[in-house]
């Protein structure tokens, strides 16, 4: 079965600190990789999207893929409270048919202290 | 501003009573998808329309429907809701396939009674 993991938390950061959120994935085919943000009751909200091996960056976000690993993360600098919410790490997964659509992790629960 | 709307924002229906909720977009994006989201757990995707071409996903139950009328609309229809079916819908679009990012809508919050 394929599979997106997250450590769920809570993952709880001081304020101006750097936020370390990691995903492991399943399928060593996998080519797209999303970081989505889901404030409670609301709906995600596309982060970064890395496709190629190495970082990423945008503003206080670090994107970083690593396909041989099958792991990606995603780096928050500058921590503020606002960025506390849950991180759905999005993975497209493939089968022989060709893509078999983005297959969500449950989220790390990140918690900035003031 | 380009974007995903979704309506109502919450609904409230009876066990077994028919309810639809819509999707628009003005992202002239060529894929829209349904997802099914529960307290604490992740997106689950129900299906998606690639332009007019419609595609299940294989453990959506049949009690889930979809209508892509135009472009720029989607629908999904849950002909008799029960109570597990309590959940935030969520609609998102893509320019093209899966490998595109994804924009979602605000979503539908579905309370079933």
């Amino acid at each position: 079965q394929k599979e997106v993991e997250q450590n769920s938390g809570p993952l709880s950061v001081p304020e101006g600190a750097i936020a370390s959120l990691n995903c492991t994935y399943s399928d060593r085919g996998s080519q797209s990789f999303f970081w989505y943000r889901q404030y409670s009751g609301k709906s995600p909200e596309l982060i970064m999207s890395i496709y190629s091996n190495g970082d990423k960056e945008d503003g206080r976000f670090t994107a970083q893929l690593n396909k041989a690993s099958q792991y990606v993360s995603l780096l928050i600098r500058d921590s503020q409270p606002s960025d506390s919410a849950t991180y759905l790490c999005a993975v497209v997964m493939y089968s022989g048919g060709g893509a078999d659509g983005l297959t969500f992790g449950k989220g790390t629960h990140l918690i900035i202290q003031p | 501003d380009a974007m995903v709307i979704q309506n109502p924002r919450y609904q409230v229906t009876q066990f077994g009573k028919p309810v639809t909720l819509s999707c628009s977009q003005t992202l002239n994006h060529n894929v829209m998808y349904w997802y099914q989201q529960k307290s604490s757990q992740a997106p689950k995707l129900l299906f998606h329309y690639y332009d007019k071409d419609f595609n299940n996903e294989a453990d959506t139950p049949d009690n889930f429907q979809s209508r892509r009328p135009n472009t720029s609309f989607c629908f999904l229809d849950i002909r008799s809701p029960g109570l597990g079916d309590a959940a935030m819908y969520l609609c998102a679009t893509s320019r093209t396939g899966y490998f595109n990012e994804q924009f979602f809508g605000p979503g539908t919050r579905l309370t079933v009674l």
